[in-house]
């Protein structure tokens, strides 16, 4: 079993949806890491948290540390948002990114 | 202005040869790393330089070796590559590294190996 699960695995949605992606882990961490790699097969970094929330345009990443889960928000989705999106953790005492194995997104204009 | 680069994009080669790979950040961090995506695009790290210095050494075949002659550049060669070798490598750089410490990572485009 990984350490770091993503759901849903595959998401197919229509433009102006809002989507929500989950990431849940096992371990206690330092940081959490939101990453986005476009179908060219770049990779970018949407954010880094360790607590609460944060925005970035349509973008909203939320942490409940206790509860060991992180969601990644998208407001009216967008084709352009087509992407696969991975979230990677942190762990206390570990400077190693752990990642997920990525939700595949499909925004359908 | 790139900020990491990484060359080259495509390499093709055959089995038993030996290649390399290089990266370069201009964003004067301290921390670089290497990561391999294989076929079902789950990303894990090879190795993690701070300052020149080898900081995470994964379990990778010890025909991989990196190489960081300053703090802007880290190259990976690797020895006698083998079908599963092939892959996307990554060169990523952050701020800086330590446990408390985490950062951002910045990341190349990727270079995409396949060995015949």
């Amino acid at each position: 079993k990984n350490e770091v699960e993503q759901s849903p695995q595959n998401l197919t949605a229509q433009e102006g949806e809002f989507i929500t992606i989950n990431c849940s882990y096992s371990v206690g961490i330092s940081a959490l890491h939101w990453l986005q790699q476009h179908p060219g097969g770049g990779i970018v970094s949407l954010f880094m948290l360790s607590s609460g929330k944060k925005k970035h345009g349509r973008l909203i990443a939320t942490i409940n540390i206790q509860e060991k889960h992180s969601s990644l928000h998208i407001t009216a989705s967008h084709p352009r948002d087509s992407a696969v999106y991975i979230c990677a953790v942190l762990p206390f005492g570990n400077e190693k990114l752990t990642f997920g194995t990525g939700t595949r997104l499909t925004i359908i204009p | 202005d790139t900020a990491v680069s990484q060359t080259p994009k495509y390499l093709v080669t055959q089995m038993g040869n030996d290649k390399s790979i290089k990266c370069e950040q201009n964003l004067g961090h301290d921390t670089m790393y290497w990561y391999k995506q294989d076929s079902k695009k789950f990303l894990k790290i090879m190795f993690s330089y701070n300052n020149k210095e080898l900081i995470i050494n994964e379990t990778v075949p010890n025909r991989f070796s990196p190489k960081s002659p300053d703090k802007a550049h880290l190259n990976l060669h690797i020895n006698s590559l083998e079908l599963g070798d092939s892959a996307v490598y990554f060169c990523a750089s952050s701020q800086r590294s330590g446990l408390a410490a985490a950062s951002e990572q910045y990341f190349g485009p990727g270079t995409r190996l396949t060995v015949t």
